[in-house]
């Protein structure tokens, strides 16, 4: 088991710039979804993709993000123009649709810092 | 509006302890209940999962209860080791479709020796 992995670990930008991240589920998981987490809080959900279609968007996820799953298996996050309201821990999370009573599995995700 | 609320906040405790935390949520329509532990630095890692069917569920020390008429759960950590200090999440999965969840922000334990 190879777990969720995502890359960078960490990212640390200047304001303004375009960030992108990506996240690789498990294997025969079709579910991928995006969070972001401040400090001290939960998870917020950004986006969910089944397959490579992606079915909901949260409203946290303004013009300025795009997210990608092109052949129904990794996955991208950009964040263009960075604000310092950015700077959060950006976690990507897989699960299989037909095990809906199965976790989501976590990936240790991206902390992006804003200066 | 859909919430998840935990308590305590923080708690700390000594080592060989037990203790429980508390979690309340508004969120409908409900399909499960999750509790994930979040070391820090690290994404969480489920520990339950349980419908409303289930009232109780165990992984080892954690042990979680589920009252799906109060809309009410608890997890207890028994016989405390110094690793179980972490975040502490309760999840409720709102929608058996997408499986989108709704966060807690979560217990913050401090197990020490």
């Amino acid at each position: 088991d190879t777990g969720v992995s995502q890359d960078p670990r960490h990212k640390i930008t200047k304001r303004g710039q375009n960030v992108t991240f990506r996240c690789d589920p498990i294997s025969e998981h079709n579910r991928l979804y995006w969070y972001r987490q401040t400090l001290g809080q939960g998870p917020e959900f950004l986006t969910y993709f089944q397959n490579e279609a992606q079915l909901e968007k949260s409203r946290l996820l303004s013009d300025r993000f795009s997210a990608e799953r092109p052949k129904g298996s990794f996955s991208t996050l950009e964040i263009q123009r960075t604000e310092q309201g950015d700077s959060a821990m950006y976690l990507c999370a897989s699960s299989n649709q037909w095990d809906s009573n199965q976790p989501q599995h976590f990936g240790d995700g991206t902390r992006l810092s804003i200066l | 509006k859909n919430q998840v609320e935990q308590s305590p906040q923080s708690l700390i405790i000594l080592e060989g302890k037990n203790c429980t935390l508390q979690c309340n949520y508004t969120v409908s329509p409900f399909s499960n209940l999750r509790w994930y532990k979040q070391d820090t630095g690290r994404g969480p890692v489920s520990l339950t999962i349980m419908t409303f069917s289930e009232n109780t569920k165990s992984n080892g020390r954690y042990t979680a209860t589920l009252d799906a008429d109060t809309k009410q759960s608890s997890l207890h950590i028994t016989a405390s080791q110094l690793s179980d200090s972490a975040s502490y999440i309760c999840v409720v999965g709102g929608s058996y479709n997408t499986d989108k969840l709704i966060f807690g922000t979560g217990t913050r334990l401090q197990v020490f020796p």
